[in-house]
């Protein structure tokens, strides 16, 4: 019954690897989110979909790519992965109009060593 | 610029205690909603209280209250008697309409401590 799902939970990997992380919601939202997380605790928004629509991109390094391969899944992939993207990300989504809660998967911490 | 602003990086409170956490936010914008997120130590993000900016009265959800003072562009949030599940991390956060959708813009958070 899980709302937004992130697979995996933990990642642990090389620097200069390339990476993915899985979100999916089951609720039927229209809108989807990735967020970072550093290890100050501050969030910020990357990436926002909507149905499949890139529709904002925060200045976020090229080596991370988001794929919306339907509106119920936004994936994100890293290459090249530096020290630096040691952080959580959180996937979120949103309803559309009208709605303004976001719902939040669990997180995924991701360690580049 | 729209920031969020959490002053206290840090509070504590005794138990059955009532504490009060600040936030303040720049915006420009006249339409836009408010929210606090509680962040345990589990990490989930759990929405804890949220305000729409045309409504002049303050939301309450159960122990939990907001002062919405919109010309002072602030937005505290009251935990009434504290209890020990309410130790975690507290975010404020306003959502503004950017590019046809809505984004979120969080605050740096305040870890709250709640004492027995």
């Amino acid at each position: 019954d899980t709302a937004v799902s992130q697979t995996p939970k933990y990642l642990v990997t090389q620097m200069g690897n390339d990476k993915s992380i899985k979100c999916e919601q089951n609720l039927g939202h229209d809108t989807m989110y990735w967020y970072k997380q550093d290890s100050k605790k501050f969030l910020k928004i990357m990436f926002s979909y909507n149905n499949k629509e890139l529709i904002i991109n925060e200045t976020v390094p090229n080596r991370f790519s988001p794929k919306s391969p339907d509106k119920a899944h936004l994936n994100l992939h890293i290459n090249s992965l530096e020290l630096g993207d040691s952080a959580v990300y959180f996937c979120a989504s949103r309803p559309g109009y009208g709605s303004y809660e976001q719902f939040f998967g669990p997180g995924t911490r991701l360690t580049v060593l | 610029a729209q920031t969020v602003t959490q002053s206290q990086p840090e509070m504590s409170v005794q138990e059955a205690e009532t504490v009060t956490l600040s936030c303040t936010y720049d915006t420009s914008e006249s339409d836009y909603y408010l929210f606090w997120y509680k962040q345990p130590p589990s990490r989930q993000m759990i929405l804890v209280i949220r305000q729409e900016a045309y409504k002049q009265q303050n939301a309450t959800e159960n122990r939990f209250s907001v002062n919405f003072q919109k010309a002072a562009k602030s937005f505290s949030l009251k935990i009434s008697d504290s209890q020990l599940g309410d130790a975690a991390m507290y975010f404020c956060a306003y959502m503004v309409p950017t590019s046809g959708t809505y984004k979120y813009i969080f605050g740096t958070g305040t870890r709250l401590k709640v004492l027995a």
